[in-house]
């Protein structure tokens, strides 16, 4: 069965450091989100990515967050300068065209970020 | 906003048992719920798919419901095993996100 793939699966990073999360969507898939999950809290959505533009974004994803498709394949979420509480694991997750609304999410399984 | 609960938060119960998990939505416009299971650290696998128009949906030992007018659904487990020890997660689909619930987090003793 197709999957989603995050790389890496766990990063430490200094506080104040850039760091970059990898996501390799479902080959046919052109909706692409990023959620992250907070240790013992929610998993919250932070952005949805459609023809190469965000299409909606929560209030989480300020000016410090960042997401692209550089290549076709891979779709990207940066991080500028982390913070202590941006640690928390940060899933990928894509849908197929035109089942936006009849089809839940494929997940990947996930990327583990410490700020430390 | 659309705000999901699930209860109960933690359930313990004996291999073979069959149990329920319950998940609440503020919201009833949903296009459709999604049940998720987590094990520690790692991410999240899909279970079941509910669409708005339906009533449940089976796979296997898992049964899942939905009343979308009293914004309520269910996750029923038959013959409960120890490898059923998760986090479940229910997620509700609205517009282009999902929200999700808290998780109960089950645990099956052998």
């Amino acid at each position: 069965e197709p999957e989603v793939t995050q790389t890496p699966s766990h990063q430490v990073t200094q506080m104040g450091q850039e760091v970059i999360l990898r996501c390799v969507p479902i080959s046919n898939h052109l909706y692409f989100y990023w959620y992250r999950q907070i240790l013992g809290q929610k998993v919250e959505f932070l952005v949805s990515f459609y023809n190469n533009e965000i299409s909606e974004k929560s209030e989480i994803f300020d000016d410090q967050f960042s997401v692209e498709r550089p290549d076709g394949s891979n779709f990207t979420l940066k991080i500028r300068s982390t913070k202590l509480e941006d640690s928390a694991m940060y899933f990928c997750a894509s849908i197929a065209p035109g089942t936006e609304s009849h089809y839940g999410y494929t997940f990947g399984s996930g990327t583990r970020l410490t700020v430390v | 906003k659309q705000e999901v609960t699930q209860i109960p938060a933690a359930l313990s119960v004996p291999e073979g048992e069959n149990l329920v998990l319950n998940c609440s939505f503020t919201d009833s416009a949903i296009y459709n719920l999604q049940w998720f299971r987590q094990d520690p650290g790692k991410g999240l696998t899909s279970l079941l798919l509910i669409q708005s128009s339906q009533r449940e949906q089976t796979s296997g030992r898992l049964n899942a419901s939905l009343d979308k007018s009293s914004g309520r659904s269910t996750l029923y487990i038959a013959a409960s095993q120890p490898g059923d020890s998760a986090t479940y997660l229910c997620a509700v689909r609205i517009g282009n996100q999902f929200y999700f619930g808290t998780g109960t987090s089950l645990t099956v003793i052998p």
